[in-house]
């Protein structure tokens, strides 16, 4: 069985440029995480969908990222513009559901650059 | 609220010796605690849960933890290191938000685990 798929795996960007991420999840797996890892830090959860339903977008900085996921299967994450703080990991997880006994399958993310 | 201190940043072992990576958690109602690994340019995979069964869990790869809820913690061992237990741990807390059953992950800071031959 396939894991959790991202692309692309590393992105080196100038700043102020578009960047989107893409994610396919583990197939039948309702509930889509996105995560933001820094350098020596935990990955902090941006959103969670349910299906197609963003359910927690508290911690996604709105005026520049923007997630979907229109037939509740793969997402997309973009950011406009990129800042040189946004050089991260960003990582994508999917679950049967959210309930919290159910384990995340993590993606291997992709490391984004900004310049 | 939740969160989770895990009490070393670094560990390093011989290989063939003991491992203990420590955390502790923080939760306000019955929490799910994780074990994740990380090796570099991988996902993450889960070593084993706790949700509330059996207080000591055993997992991938010869791993196990104890939850302690009078300590508050859920530390990690492994009776012999192997060269291939060299990566990141992370010890994760779930807590059911609400009285809903929905689970929000939170992440320790990690634990770089070094194995020496």
């Amino acid at each position: 069985e396939a894991g959790v798929v991202q692309s692309p795996r590393y992105k080196i960007i100038e700043k102020k440029q578009p960047v989107a991420f893409w994610c396919n999840p583990i197939s039948g797996h309702n509930t889509l995480y996105w995560y933001l890892q820094n350098l020596g830090q935990g990955p902090e959860l941006l959103i969670r969908y349910e299906n197609e339903e963003a359910v927690d977008d508290s911690q996604l900085p709105k005026d520049r990222f923007s997630a979907e996921r229109l037939k509740g299967v793969d997402s997309t994450l973009k950011i406009q513009p990129a800042e040189l703080g946004d050089s991260a990991v960003y990582l994508c997880a999917s679950s049967l559901s959210g309930k919290s006994y159910n384990e995340q399958f993590f993606g291997p993310g992709t490391r984004l650059t900004v310049l | 609220a939740q969160s989770v201190t895990q009490l070393d940043s670094h560990v390093s072992v011989s290989e063939g010796t003991p491992v203990l990576l420590r955390c502790n958690y923080s939760s306000s109602y019955s929490p799910s605690l994780f074990w994740y690994v990380q090796h570099p340019n991988k996902g993450l995979q889960l070593l084993l849960k706790y949700t509330s069964a059996a207080t000591l869990v055993k997992g991938i790869n010869g791993f196990e933890a104890e939850f302690k809820k009078s300590e508050t913690s859920f530390h990690l061992t492994k009776p012999s290191a192997h060269m291939s237990d060299a990566a990141e741990y992370f010890c994760v807390v779930s807590e059911r938000a609400g009285g809903t059953s929905y689970g929000k992950l939170t992440f320790g800071q990690g634990t770089i685990l070094t194995v020496h031959p």
